[in-house]
């Protein structure tokens, strides 16, 4: 199956907090997964990516951490702020040689961080 | 991280008349662009591949004939809602990925009303 599972719906955090999100996906050919920042009004823009030869990529107060025998990841936020209120999405893709790959988006989540 | 940009960003349009909106790659080549509808709140819906040179290959339950996709060149996809009414209203994003790469770069997103 191509689902990518999400959640929380919705999540409120204080500023200064961390901000976890997670996601489950079923197809093992899926070999890159992507979290997306989407502010109202605007597109989706990326954020960070892994692929699933390593257990955890961090740039800056983002951090991804992936877990492929229980096929989830998940994305942190440390020391949120109000600036990062928006709506994150997860995504996976399996990259074909010589044609274009969709990506599968999970259902989003509303982040909050409050002052 | 490269660019992809729309246009317009927004459109008010009278029920029964077509709108296209343009989606360009401003600093790379993409042979595939694709397109998405989203409504307020939800995530993101493929709506279909646009290949430069062939058709556009379109998402189970989009009507091929009512939105026409168009990939006029390396950098340029066009998509026109043909008869449109109310119910098309939605945010329609377009997205390019980097030929080979995993990469997948979205446009800042076209706001559509129909009235």
């Amino acid at each position: 199956q191509q689902q990518v599972k999400q959640s929380p719906q919705s999540l409120i955090v204080q500023k200064g907090g961390i901000s976890i999100i997670n996601c489950a996906y079923e197809n093992t050919a899926f070999d890159y997964f992507p979290w997306y920042q989407q502010f109202p009004g605007k597109g989706p823009a990326l954020l960070i990516a892994i692929r699933p030869d390593v257990s955890e990529k961090k740039e800056g107060r983002f951090t991804i951490s992936f877990n492929k025998s229980a096929k989830q990841f998940s994305l942190h936020i440390m020391d949120s702020q109000p600036g990062d209120s928006a709506t994150y999405f997860c995504a996976a893709l399996r990259l074909y040689t010589g044609t274009a790959s969709k990506l599968t988006f999970g259902t989003g989540t509303r982040l909050q961080v409050t002052l | 991280g490269a660019v992809v940009s729309q246009h317009p960003s927004w459109v008010i349009c009278k029920s029964g008349t077509s709108v296209k909106i343009e989606c360009r790659s401003l600093d790379f080549q993409a042979t595939t662009m694709f397109w998405y509808r989203q409504f307020p709140k939800q995530s993101l819906m493929l709506m279909a591949t646009s290949n430069e040179g062939s058709k556009a290959t379109y998402e189970q339950g989009v009507e091929k004939d009512k939105f026409l996709i168009n990939h006029a060149s390396l950098t340029l996809s066009t998509l026109t809602v043909t008869s449109a009414h109310p119910e098309d209203s939605s945010f329609y994003i377009c997205s390019a990925p980097m030929l080979g790469a995993y990469e997948q770069y979205f446009g800042p997103g076209t706001r559509l009303t129909v009235t």
